[in-house]
């Protein structure tokens, strides 16, 4: 298995500011995931932090809004740009298990007023 | 995209089984199927996952259908810490096995 850490673990931010959530994994991983889980809601993927190369976004998410960087085997970084209290979610990485397991890190609580 | 089915709610006893279902009538031949589940204020956990056979850990077992249209997480005795809602998922080949996360079960244990 693999442990995985976030930073910070919460923040408010007020709107149009930016905010970025480090993700650490504690050994080399090849895939990296980032979540957003809404209130009261289910998790959904946003995109593949891809190592070397642009991240994957899914649909209805854009690099221009969610800049992710991978920069290496172990770390990612995912940014939440001019925020608006729509984007107060709790966000969640992950990294890929040896057979297509996903272990999450504890999560990031943003509050955006 | 291949769904699941869950029932939204659970409740059990402590120290008894609790016997999870999954519905997956879309599964194709590649398509492996995963449990995840979410203790309150946490990440979601990884519990257990398979594709034909049947599959057992520390955490759980995982009984899979000869169809492989449905499945059940079966945690064996329950206890206050298995509270949590949990996720039946099938990860698809043709996806690069991503995770989609439903609306999950949530399980209710009783001391």
């Amino acid at each position: 298995s693999a442990v995985i850490s976030q930073k910070p673990s919460r923040d408010i931010c007020q709107r149009g500011t930016s905010l970025t959530i480090q993700c650490q994994v504690d050994s080399q991983v090849t895939m990296m995931f980032w979540y957003r889980q809404q209130p009261g809601q289910s998790l959904t993927l946003i995109a593949t932090a891809n190592q070397g190369s642009e991240a994957t976004y899914e649909s209805g998410f854009v690099i221009d809004k969610f800049p992710i960087s991978r920069p290496n085997l172990t770390f990612s970084t995912l940014t939440v740009s001019n925020m608006s209290p729509e984007d107060s979610s709790i966000y969640l990485c992950s990294a890929k298990g040896v057979y297509y397991e996903q272990y999450f890190g504890p999560g990031t609580r943003l509050t955006v007023t | 995209d291949a769904k699941t089915t869950q029932p939204n709610s659970m409740e059990s006893n402590e120290e008894e089984p609790v016997h999870l279902p999954c519905n997956h009538s879309t599964i194709s031949g590649t398509d492996y199927i995963h449990w995840y589940r979410q203790l309150p204020s946490q990440g979601p956990e990884y519990v257990i996952h398979g594709l034909t056979s049947n599959v057992n850990n520390r955490m759980a077992s995982l009984a899979i259908a000869e169809d492989r249209k449905s499945s059940t997480l079966i945690l064996h005795r329950a206890t206050l810490r298995d509270a949590a809602v949990y996720y039946c998922i099938l990860t698809l080949r043709s996806n690069d096995y991503k995770l989609s996360f439903g609306a999950g079960t949530t399980v209710t244990v009783r001391a």
